[in-house]
């Protein structure tokens, strides 16, 4: 199984500034076939069912603010939100696609500071 | 836009069998891959397995022995069996769906406790 890690467990970051969570996988996510990165990152509001936001490591899903980012390759990732806003509190978990069975991160709880 | 929703008894005895269902609507060509995922109470996602639009299947290595997944020819019914249940699996229980292993739609998720 690829593990997906994490970090840090939980993050609080004042309104407007930075959030920055860092996703590692145990093996290279990176298909050679079509150069693409099969992470995906999802966001978990309380009591609601994943959103997701980012897909192929970099590419926005439709309708999601232009503040959150997706970067990496291989096996690091990071999900960026530029400047939080009160309604980004939520736990962000990272996903890999590449094979079975499909894995997620333990999550990285965001909090107002 | 696809739609799910996920239902089934809330309540289960520890050793029956917890029967779920996924109702899927407002279909997309694209969606080929059912999957179900659980999510126990304050924790993380764990993937449990999916049904191909072929029919095939596919289940975490660690619940294989205990997961059915099936669905109807028209993949408007997909259903989650979990035989001998205990106590660990109590979570909220997702339907997802996308375009090979990739999720691009969720449901809203039915809690399942395992409780006498």
């Amino acid at each position: 199984d690829i593990v997906m890690t994490q970090s840090p467990d939980s993050l609080a970051v004042s309104l407007g500034e930075r959030a920055t969570i860092n996703c590692k996988s145990s093996q290279s996510l990176l298909s050679s076939t079509n150069n693409k990165n099969y992470l995906g990152w999802y966001q978990q509001r309380p009591g609601q069912p994943p959103k997701v936001l980012i897909s192929w490591a970099s590419t926005r899903e439709f309708g999601v603010p232009d503040r959150f980012s997706g970067s990496g390759s291989g096996t690091d990732f990071t999900l960026t939100i530029s400047s939080l806003q009160a309604e980004d509190v939520a736990v962000y978990f990272c996903q890999q696609y590449y094979n079975s069975p499909l894995t997620f991160g333990g999550g990285t709880n965001v909090e107002i500071k | 836009q696809v739609q799910l929703q996920e239902s089934g008894p809330g309540l289960v005895k520890p050793s029956e069998t917890l029967s779920l269902t996924c109702t899927v609507s407002g279909g997309s060509t694209n969606i080929n891959y059912y999957n179900w995922i659980r999510q126990p109470p304050g924790k993380g996602l764990e993937w449990i397995g999916y049904i191909r639009s072929t029919g095939n299947t596919d289940y975490n290595p660690s619940l294989k022995s205990q997961v059915t997944i099936s669905s109807d020819t028209s993949k408007t019914q997909i259903s989650l069996k979990l035989s001998s249940v205990t106590a660990a699996d109590t979570a909220v229980y997702y339907c997802a769906a996308g375009a090979g292993y990739r999720i691009e739609y969720w449901g809203r998720g039915t809690l399942v406790t395992v409780s006498s």
